[in-house]
């Protein structure tokens, strides 16, 4: 998985309480990116990360922060998780050039279930 | 918002058969990557046409792309048992972008 790892891979939590999931890179790429996959939606972008401290929203950002204070780490927080926040959460990571998105490498995915 | 559709939604052929995926966008593109998915694991890239590319080859797989009807297809060829898996068109908007827009993804079962 092009030197991706999530963490925790799997987490059962309760409605209400804060969640971090972690995804680390050894590939020194700029950006990195968090999406959720539920049926029926495909992937779809949360936030995403174009340099250390740089972040920017995705399409589906409500309810999530994120902070990249190293290169190889990105973290997303769900401030107050709700049960619609269970979901499977993919970090991928892209080395961009000329201005447009390249090739993007998966990590293995967070499945995430909020009771 | 999705950008790229997949079409058929489901596919289920027999192995050695041929199998043809389609995608369709909405907003013009840098370049359309493919992607895999196999149960239970994260995606992974297949190949990226650039929007001035028309074809585009790697070992088995066929990534056609017309910027006029906005619509690419994916082809597989002598298509094998592990070929079963999600697959899933993505674009990169023009002028420029730092994000892909996935489609919501297509099955491909191969049947031994």
């Amino acid at each position: 998985d092009a030197g991706i790892t999530q963490s925790p891979r799997h987490k059962v939590t309760e409605t209400g309480t804060p969640v971090t999931l972690r995804c680390h890179q050894t590939e020194n790429h700029r950006y990195m990116y968090w999406y959720r996959q539920d049926p029926g939606h495909g992937l779809r972008l949360i936030h995403y990360s174009y340099g250390v401290k740089d972040t920017d929203k995705g399409e589906v950002s409500d309810g999530y922060s994120v902070s990249r204070s190293k290169t190889e780490d990105f973290l997303l927080t769900l401030e107050s998780a709700t049960s619609s926040q269970t979901s499977v959460y993919f970090c991928a990571i892209s080395e961009s050039g000329r201005g447009q998105v390249e090739t993007q490498y998966f990590g293995p995915g967070t499945r995430l279930l909020v009771l | 918002s999705q950008q790229g559709e997949e079409d058929p939604q489901a596919l289920s052929i027999q192995e050695g058969e041929n199998a043809t995926m389609n995608c369709s966008y909405k907003t013009s593109i840098n370049n359309l990557q493919w992607y895999r998915q196999n149960s239970g694991r994260g995606l992974v890239h297949l190949i990226l046409i650039r929007s001035n590319e028309r074809e585009k080859h790697s070992g088995r797989l066929r990534v056609t792309l017309d910027t006029s009807k906005k619509s690419s297809s994916l082809l597989i060829t002598a298509s094998r048992a592990a070929d079963t898996a999600s697959y899933f068109c993505a674009t990169a908007s023009f002028p420029g972008s730092e994000k892909l827009v996935f489609g919501k993804g297509m099955k491909l079962t191969v049947n031994p």
